[in-house]
C-alpha cells in the first residue's frame, strides 16, 4: 500500500528545543516536499526536494532545515523552534504527473 | 509567494444540491489541482488538470482548466452528507505547489 508516513503526530515543546519530524516514503519518489497548515492561509510550502541531495527552498523556509540524504526519507528540522512555527505540519510526494500524497500531518505546538 | 484566491470561504448547502468553486491567481500555472480535505487527515487528491481548457470529470466532481491558465474551478453535482470537508485548489509553476486558502463545504442532510 503507497504510503507517506510522518513522526511523530503530535508534539508539545518549549521555544529554543532542537526537534526533527520525520517523513518516509514507500512509493519511490523522487520529490518530496514540507508544508505548514495555518487557519485562514492554507498550506504553504516550506522545502522540497527533486531527489536526493537536493533540496530548495518553497515559500516560508525560514527557521526550518531539510535533509536528503535517501529516497525514501525527508526529515525536517526546527534547529531553535519558536511559537509562530506552532502550527499543523504535512510531508507530501509527489509522483511524475504532480500526483501527490501527503501524509497524516504533524500538529506542533511550541510553548 | 504566489497566491491564489480561492472563493467561497464556506457554504453551507442542502443535501442534493449542486457546489460551485473556483480559484484564481494573478500568476500562470501549468497545473492545476484539487484537494478534498477531512477532520485530521491530509489534503487527498480529487482531479489533476494538465492543459488550458481541460475539462476534467472524476464521478460527480468536474474540474477546468481555466484558458488563461490562472483560473480553475471545481463543480460537485448532487451534493451527499459525504462530501463535507474542505476544499483546495493548488497550482503548480516549475517545482513548487501553491494552494488556495480552501472553501469549507457543509451540507445540511
Amino acid at each position: 500500500e503507497a504510503q507517506v508516513t510522518q513522526n511523530p503526530r503530535y508534539l508539545i515543546t518549549v521555544t529554543g528545543k532542537k526537534l526533527t519530524v520525520t517523513c518516509s516514503q514507500n512509493m519511490n519518489h523522487e520529490y518530496m516536499s514540507w508544508y505548514r497548515q495555518d487557519p485562514g492561509l492554507g498550506l504553504r510550502q516550506i522545502y522540497y526536494s527533486m531527489n536526493v541531495e537536493v533540496t530548495d527552498k518553497g515559500d516560508v523556509p525560514e527557521g526550518y532545515k531539510v535533509s536528503r540524504k535517501e529516497k525514501r526519507n525527508f526529515p525536517l528540522i526546527l534547529e531553535s523552534p519558536s511559537p509562530n512555527q506552532t502550527s499543523l505540519y504535512f510531508c507530501a510526494t509527489t509522483g511524475s504527473t504532480d500526483t501527490q500524497y501527503f501524509g497524516p500531518g504533524t500538529r506542533l505546538t511550541v510553548l | 509567494g504566489q497566491q491564489l484566491n480561492q472563493s467561497p470561504q464556506s457554504m453551507f448547502i442542502q443535501e442534493g444540491e449542486d457546489v460551485s468553486m473556483n480559484c484564481t491567481s494573478s500568476s500562470i500555472f501549468n497545473t492545476w489541482l484539487w484537494y478534498k480535505q477531512e477532520p485530521g487527515e491530509g489534503p487527498v487528491l480529487l482531479i489533476a488538470l494538465y492543459k488550458a481548457g481541460e475539462l476534467t470529470s472524476n464521478g460527480r466532481l468536474t474540474a477546468q482548466f481555466g484558458i488563461t491558465r490562472k483560473d480553475s474551478f471545481l463543480n460537485i453535482s448532487a451534493s451527499i452528507p459525504s462530501d463535507v470537508g474542505i476544499y483546495f485548489c493548488a497550482g503548480v509553476t516549475g517545482n513548487q505547489f501553491y494552494f488556495g486558502t480552501g472553501t469549507s463545504l457543509t451540507v445540511i442532510p
